[in-house]
This record gives structure tokens, C-alpha cells and sequence, in this order.
């Protein structure tokens, strides 16, 4: 079985540069999350969607973030315009259990550098 | 708000000496501790699932237990591939994770 996929895997742009990832979650996991992790910290929630909605985008920057689940399968997470703080791992996770009670499978992440 | 808090945030081992980390964590409900397994470059690895104070699991050099304050990750007779960054992580009555900043593991032959 595939795990979950990202792209790209690294990413290096100037600041104010739009920025675009995608996560192609496990087959049949209707949960999608997507973290953000600075060096040397645990994964911090972005958004959590369950199937094409979007339940939990509390701690979103929505001034410049925004995410995207058409057809509640695959997603995309943009950043328009980049900031040089941006820079981190961009991690996506999917689950197979609603309410977030589950296990997470996580895929590789993508590295942001921020110029 | 939920808090996690992970110790130590490094552990040197030589291989073969045991040892255990600490999670201790503040939550409203807890549904659920989870423990990871990340290696540099990669996403993390889900290794356990504790749901209720007294539960314990184990795998291979590995073994999670849960108290209503604190869950101890014990690695046994350490080998060097065991070296990770291991991540503890609650789901609240919310359904809210919140990860620690994880313990740095080195295993050294």
C-alpha cells in the first residue's frame, strides 16, 4: 500500500514568492492534516480536514496560508507571499479515524528555505 | 491547554544500556498518547497507541506505559539503529493533538 506523498520535497524561494505543496493522502483515509515543524520541535496543526472540509483551521495564518481538499482525496497547502519565518517542514498526515483518535501516517514533508 | 512535555531533550547511549524517556502531559480528556519514531529527513513513524492509565505495549527494543500524568518510553538494550527523534503526542477530548518537542535518541556502538 502507498504511503502518504508529498511534492515538492524541497523548495527554496526569495521572500514575498508564492509557494505551493501537495499531499496525496493514504487511499481511503478521509482525514487530512497538515503540520508545520521548525528544527528541533514537534509537529504543529495547521489545518485538519475530514473528507473535503475544513474542521479544525484555528491556528491556520489565514493572512497568507491558505489550504485546499477538492473531491476530499488529495490537497494543497499555499503560501502567498512567503516569509522569511516560513521556513520549516511542511508535513501532511492522513487517518482513517474520525475525530482525530487514530494513529497518523505521515508522508516525507516538504522543506521551505526562505531567502 | 493541552501541554506536552518531553524529557530528556537528548539521550547518549551506548548500545546495550538501557534507559527510558519521560512525557508528561496536561490534557483536557485524554482520548489517546501516541509515541513516533522520526528519522532526520523523514515524516514521523507511528510506533504506539496508550488509551488509559495502566495500559502498556510493547515492540521489539521498545516499551510504552501510561499513568494519568506521564507515559515512559523504554528502550532495552539499545542497538545504534534505534537512534530517532521520538515524539510523544496527545488527542484531547476535542479530538486535538498536541506533539512534544521530542527526545533526541543516539545510539553509539
Amino acid at each position: 500500500e502507498a504511503g502518504v506523498v508529498q511534492s515538492p520535497r524541497y523548495k527554496i524561494i526569495e521572500k514575498k514568492q508564492p509557494v505551493a505543496f501537495w499531499c496525496n493522502p493514504i487511499s481511503g483515509h478521509n482525514t487530512l492534516y497538515w503540520y508545520l515543524q521548525n528544527l528541533g520541535q514537534g509537529p504543529e496543526l495547521l489545518i485538519r480536514y475530514e473528507n473535503e472540509e475544513a474542521v479544525d483551521d484555528s491556528q491556520l495564518p489565514k493572512d497568507r496560508f491558505s489550504a485546499e481538499r477538492l473531491k476530499g482525496v488529495d490537497s494543497t497547502l499555499k503560501i502567498q507571499p512567503a516569509e522569511l519565518g516560513d521556513s520549516a517542514v511542511y508535513l501532511c498526515a492522513s487517518s482513517s479515524y474520525k475525530g482525530n483518535t487514530g494513529e497518523l501516517f505521515f508522508g516525507e514533508g516538504s522543506r521551505l528555505t526562505v531567502l | 491547554e493541552d501541554q506536552v512535555t518531553q524529557s530528556p531533550e537528548a539521550l547518549r547511549l551506548q548500545e546495550g544500556e538501557s534507559s527510558s524517556l519521560n512525557c508528561s502531559y496536561t490534557v483536557s480528556g485524554l482520548r489517546g498518547l501516541f509515541w513516533y519514531r522520526q528519522d532526520p529527513g523523514k515524516g514521523p513513524e507511528f510506533l504506539f497507541t496508550l488509551y488509559s492509565a495502566g495500559e502498556e505495549k510493547e515492540k521489539e527494543r521498545l516499551k510504552a506505559t501510561l499513568t494519568k500524568k506521564e507515559s515512559f518510553l523504554h528502550i532495552t538494550a539499545p542497538k545504534p539503529e534505534d537512534s530517532a527523534t521520538y515524539l510523544c503526542a496527545v488527542a484531547d477530548s476535542w479530538g486535538k493533538f498536541q506533539f512534544g518537542a521530542g527526545t533526541q535518541v543516539v545510539v553509539t556502538p
